[in-house]
């Protein structure tokens, strides 16, 4: 059964980089996409971006300027970096597998998610 | 970007069938995948490619998508289901998120 979990600061400053790495147990990452997702409080999901083993990454467009998402399959970890943060990116960030295929992407297994607040 | 309208709320007794929509142009020319979330926890996939069900998802839960609507059916709801439930679609290489819909079983 693969697991993953969310690790990370759980404030961050306003202007700074958000930080989280997501470790997965049970399962190689050199399988697989593995995609982060956010949900601010009380609002839907938003899908940030996701990168294969090899390092090939991509991202949301309204995103894509601030985010990095890179993998470390030594550790079996991949993490996100968020640039340039504000109030509005205050949010439970999940890690998940996504199974990406012909015409299709979703999200089988999911983290428990990490709740970061931007706040100085 | 392309956009997934779902209703913010559906009502069901127990017992009985509990449809959840989701509207996008053209949808049905695309795969459609439904979350459960209840409240406090992860999501949970419970359809994917339209109509199909993972492991250990029960068979009360199926999936239809044609023209521009994707339906998530449950039948004969339970306590149990009562959640928020997320349609997610794939379009120009980003994963696209409905709004979500509240389900209440009462």
């Amino acid at each position: 059964q693969v697991q993953l979990q969310e690790s990370g600061p759980g404030l961050v400053k306003p202007s700074e980089t958000l930080s989280l790495t997501c470790t997965v147990s049970g399962g190689s990452i050199s399988t697989f996409h593995w995609s982060w997702i956010r949900q601010p409080p009380g609002k839907g999901l938003e899908w940030i971006g996701y990168i294969y083993y090899s390092g090939s990454a991509n991202y949301n467009p309204s995103l894509k300027s601030r985010v990095t998402i890179l993998v470390d399959t030594s550790k079996n970890q991949f993490s996100l970096n968020l640039s340039s943060v504000t109030a509005a990116d205050t949010a439970v960030y999940y890690c998940a597998r996504a199974i990406y295929g012909s015409g299709t992407t979703y999200f089988d297994y999911w983290g428990q998610g990490i709740l970061v607040t931007v706040s100085s | 970007s392309y956009e997934l309208t779902q209703p913010p709320s559906v009502s069901v007794s127990p017992g009985q069938t509990a449809s959840i929509t989701c509207s996008g142009d053209k949808l049905g020319d695309k795969y459609v995948c439904w979350y459960q979330q209840r409240p406090g926890q992860s999501p949970v996939l419970v359809i994917h490619q339209d109509a199909k069900r993972p492991s250990g998802i029960p068979e009360r839960f199926s999936g239809s998508n044609s023209g521009n609507t994707a339906t998530l059916t449950i039948s004969g709801t339970q306590a149990m289901d009562e959640a928020d439930y997320y349609c997610q679609a794939w379009d120009s290489s980003t994963a696209q998120f409905g709004g979500g819909t509240k389900l209440t079983v009462l």
